[in-house]
């Protein structure tokens, strides 16, 4: 079966510096989709960066960049240049991979909630 | 372009009585997703619909049923409600089922059972 695991249930950082949150996965599958998602106390889900099994570059967005290291099953984001605004709960997800490579859902790990101070 | 929403933004129920939530996809999007995501938890999958059909499902009992109409728009209906069932509901919505496309989720119906 498929599982996300995040193993920080809390982080904190210094604004402007960078911090690393961990995703491990687990798959026997070769085509897969991994995401890293932002959720402020609002709610709402904010799509960060996508990162392909077969992409063989790190995904990077902006002040987002996703350390994927395929054989160790592990898909880690890295914020650099943290700013208050990044105080948030974050998830990281899988996309399961149905018949005929259609996307399927999202599998989501317990999260890791991020504080920067001032 | 309006974003996906869903309506409404809280609801107070008590145990047993049926609730539905809404959900309007974004403009253009013809798959939308339901999750439940209880306290301190990751959200779970609940089930998905692409072009009115189901085409996924998650653990969730069958009191959980869901339509998809011809805009894309979507409900999530939920039977004899129990104590257990009180969680944020999100929804999501993208263009197809290419495992890369992203999903952009909606703000969330916070459901609380008594």
């Amino acid at each position: 079966a498929q599982k996300i695991t995040q193993t920080q249930p809390g982080m904190f950082v210094q604004e402007k510096e960078a911090v690393t949150l961990d995703c491990t996965y687990d798959t026997s599958d070769q085509s897969y989709g991994l995401f890293w998602y932002k959720q402020p106390s609002s709610g709402e889900m904010i799509f960060l960066i996508y990162q392909g099994s077969y992409d063989e570059q790190n995904a990077t967005e902006g002040r987002y960049s996703l350390n994927f290291q395929k054989a160790r099953k592990s898909a880690n984001l890295v914020i650099s240049a943290s700013q208050l605004g990044d105080s948030a709960m974050y998830f990281c997800a899988m996309r399961e991979i149905m018949i005929y490579n259609q996307g399927g859902k999202l599998i989501f790990g317990q999260g890791t909630e991020l504080s920067v101070k001032p | 372009e309006t974003g996906v929403t869903q309506s409404p933004t809280h609801l107070i129920k008590t145990r047993g009585q049926q609730v539905t939530l809404r959900c309007s996809s974004q403009s253009g999007h013809n798959t939308v997703s339901w999750y439940q995501q209880a306290l301190g938890q990751g959200p779970q999958f609940i089930f998905q619909y692409y072009r009115e059909e189901e085409n996924g499902r998650g653990n969730f009992p069958p009191r959980f049923s869901g339509l998809q109409f011809p805009n894309y728009s979507s409900e999530l209906n939920v039977n004899a409600l129990e104590l257990d069932d009180s969680a944020l509901y999100l929804c999501a919505s993208s263009f197809g089922l290419a495992v890369y496309n992203e999903q952009f989720f909606g703000p969330g119906t916070r459901l609380t059972v008594l």
